[in-house]
């Protein structure tokens, strides 16, 4: 399986914390991306990342990409309750056409 | 809420049964796909289309069909499902197939199979 795989699967932590996940891949990769989950939603894009770029930021969002370990982080600072969702790497393979391959989620609560 | 609506969006079946799921894409986008998320297991891709033509097709089982008659609507038909088949169905859209293309959720049908 060439899915993304990340780390931790739950994660808990208090409101004003910082959250760290982790997503670590195969293969070579053209892009990766990471997608938030409401529970029982759609997916929400956040930020894509080339595989070029190490690091982009996005409002409270940091997204890094370390292509010689084949891994990629996303930490969200000072975390709210409204950030308790699943959250999702989605990497594109040049050779699987560039399609998206998603992993299977880190749940994160943040409590208040 | 994302430009990209399905209807319905809880769905109860029994096996015999034949229903479809819409959906309907509102932000000028190209292509359209289905995916099928179950519980603890990675969302997995279903079907891809590109300009109303499918260009992938995840060894989906034939029970389950789909039809995209133009570039804003993408339907699923169901035909005699499983239990095992029983999941949040989920539709996206996005400006290409390219990788790099960001893609634009529906809020999912979620489908029990009795």
């Amino acid at each position: 399986s060439q899915q993304g795989e990340e780390d931790p699967q739950a994660l808990s932590i208090q409101e004003g914390e910082n959250a760290t996940m982790n997503c670590s891949y195969k293969t070579s990769i053209n892009n990766l991306q990471w997608y938030r989950q409401n529970s029982g939603r759609g997916l929400v894009h956040l930020i894509l990342i080339r595989s070029n770029e190490r690091e982009k930021h996005s409002g409270r969002l940091r997204v890094t990409l370390d292509t010689s370990k084949k891994s990629s982080s996303l930490l969200i600072t000072a975390s709210r309750a409204a950030d308790t969702a699943s959250y999702f790497c989605a990497t594109s393979y040049v050779e699987y056409g560039n399609k998206l391959v998603f992993g299977a989620g880190t749940i994160l609560r943040v409590k208040s | 809420e994302t430009g990209v609506t399905q209807t319905p969006r809880h769905l109860v079946m029994g096996m015999t049964n034949k229903k479809s799921l819409k959906c309907e894409q509102h932000l000028g986008h190209n292509a359209m796909y289905w995916y099928k998320q179950s519980a603890k297991k990675p969302l997995e891709l279903m079907f891809v289309y590109s300009l109303e033509e499918r260009v992938e097709n995840n060894s989906v089982p034939s029970r389950f069909s789909p039809e995209c008659p133009n570039s804003s609507h993408l339907f699923l038909h169901l035909h005699t499902l499983q239990p095992e088949d029983s999941a949040l169905y989920l539709c996206a859209s996005s400006q290409g197939v390219r990788g790099t293309d960001t893609q634009y959720f529906g809020p999912g049908t979620r489908l029990t199979v009795l």
